[in-house]
């Protein structure tokens, strides 16, 4: 079956380190999104990319980073910047318009 | 621009129901429009869609009928089970702008109690 995997689910971080969140989809799409998603609260876009080795940043891209080198895979770092980085990340991807986000099941990130 | 607006949770029923959680929207052109549900601890799950005016998107017994008049896109559910206990998304995605993002509303938390 196609679909989106992240790993790991959970994922914990000490502070001062950078973590890299995993994302992978065998749908063949071409556009891929992710997302910081808080207790309570709704999505908000950190980084998009709508074709390999091509990215943009989303509304709160500060402290992260990631890259699109094959178009299967989205990976996503989160630095050290970023200062308050314990939250729940989705990583969604689409065919194109009219089709809505096939999304991840997602990675908790707690820093400890 | 382009925005989302969703009432407000949490939306507590008892089970069997009668379920409307309402959705607007703002913008330009014509979009499509999306309802999406979360369950705890998961991602985001595709519910049902509408590309055009008057068309009505349903799953699993949920309902959704896009009005451009009135622009809106409200969820409606005839009966409620505890099993809807979720999150939901509405969403929209303004096609030629802003590079194939969907717009997200806040989210509506749904309890549903036996």
């Amino acid at each position: 079956d196609g679909g989106i995997t992240q790993s790991p689910k959970y994922l914990f971080r000490k502070e001062g380190q950078n973590v890299t969140l995993s994302c992978e989809q065998n749908l063949n799409h071409d556009a891929m999104y992710w997302y910081r998603q808080d207790p309570g609260q709704g999505l908000r876009l950190i980084y998009y990319s709508q074709i390999v080795n091509d990215f943009q940043k989303g509304d709160i891209a500060e402290g992260y980073s990631v890259s699109r080198e094959k178009k299967e895979s989205f990976p996503l770092t989160v630095t050290s910047a970023q200062k308050n980085p314990t939250a729940f990340y989705l990583c969604a991807s689409r065919s194109g318009p009219l089709f809505g986000y096939t999304f991840g099941s997602g990675t908790r990130l707690t820093v400890v | 621009g382009n925005s989302v607006t969703q009432m407000e949770g949490p939306v507590t029923l008892s089970e069997e129901a009668f379920l409307t959680i309402n959705c607007t929207y703002t913008a330009t052109g014509y979009p499509s429009l999306f309802w999406y549900v979360q369950y705890p601890g998961e991602g985001l799950q595709l519910l049902l869609k509408a590309t055009k005016a008057d068309d009505k998107g349903s799953n699993k017994g949920f309902e959704a009928t896009y009005r451009k008049e009135t622009t809106s896109f409200h969820l409606e559910k005839g009966s409620v089970q505890v099993s809807d206990s979720a999150v939901y998304f509405c969403a929209l995605d303004p096609l030629r702008e802003y590079g194939n993002k969907l717009v997200f509303g806040a989210g509506t938390i749904l309890r549903v109690k036996s």
